[in-house]
């Protein structure tokens, strides 16, 4: 147990649809990262922030938004959903950049 | 946009056998992690090399860093079972404040009894 919480852990919806993933980070760590991973692509970076704050981009859609809450929790809003769309999508923390500790994921599904 | 290859994509050995993965990159990072993945979990952190030329051994994992700070390796010896996963390596990078890691996309290992 990473102690990186995520949820859901399965997600099946339409395409066009809207939907919200949620991450609690490990007791402490300030920085929560959000990856894709696809058979094709591998994990990919997607937002980092610190404390609230937006911190890094990677290769994010405009379709795709985060935010970190005060209690440090963090949503990844994907909307507009496309087929393409369908992925693992991991939320990691850390204390300030070293080892990421990764949750068990939330598995998409767009049909 | 730095990226890094690792090789064999697949890798399917039996038990007992040595294997090496590999991940190479044109891009010099300032560290470079291993980690393992099963299924239906996320990546968990095996070690992380910060100096060139660094050997580090985790019982029969040994990770070497390239003296360029551009590639690595991990050497398994006797594999068993358990160590049957997917192999991901990471590029660290420190700038503007924020500490990025690139992923390669994996060696996926099976080991067979």
């Amino acid at each position: 147990d990473s102690g990186v919480t995520q949820t859901p852990k399965h997600l099946i919806t339409a395409t066009g649809q809207r939907v919200t993933l949620r991450c609690s980070p490990r007791s402490g760590d300030l920085s929560v990262y959000w990856y894709q991973q696809s058979l094709d692509q591998g994990l990919q970076f997607l937002i980092q922030y610190y404390n609230g704050e937006e911190r890094a981009k990677g290769n994010i859609l405009e379709r795709f938004s985060a935010q970190q809450f005060p209690d440090l929790h963090s949503e990844l809003n994907l909307s507009s959903l496309e087929l393409g769309d369908s992925a693992l999508y991991f939320c990691a923390s850390s204390v300030q950049g070293g080892e990421l500790f990764f949750g068990e994921g939330s598995r998409l599904t767009v049909l | 946009t730095q990226l890094l290859e690792q090789s064999p994509q697949f890798l399917s050995i039996q038990e007992g056998e040595n294997l090496t993965v590999y991940c190479n990159s044109s891009s010099v990072f300032s560290s470079l992690q291993w980690y393992r993945q099963e299924p239906g979990e996320g990546p968990v952190l095996l070690v992380t090399v910060v100096t060139g030329g660094e050997v580090k051994k985790l019982k029969r994992l040994t990770f070497q860093f390239g003296d360029a700070r551009k590639d690595s390796s991990l050497h398994i010896t006797a594999a068993q079972p358990g160590d049957t996963g997917l192999y991901l390596c990471a590029g660290g990078d420190s700038g503007a404040g924020s500490y990025q890691l690139t992923f390669g996309k994996g060696t996926k290992l099976s080991v067979i009894p």
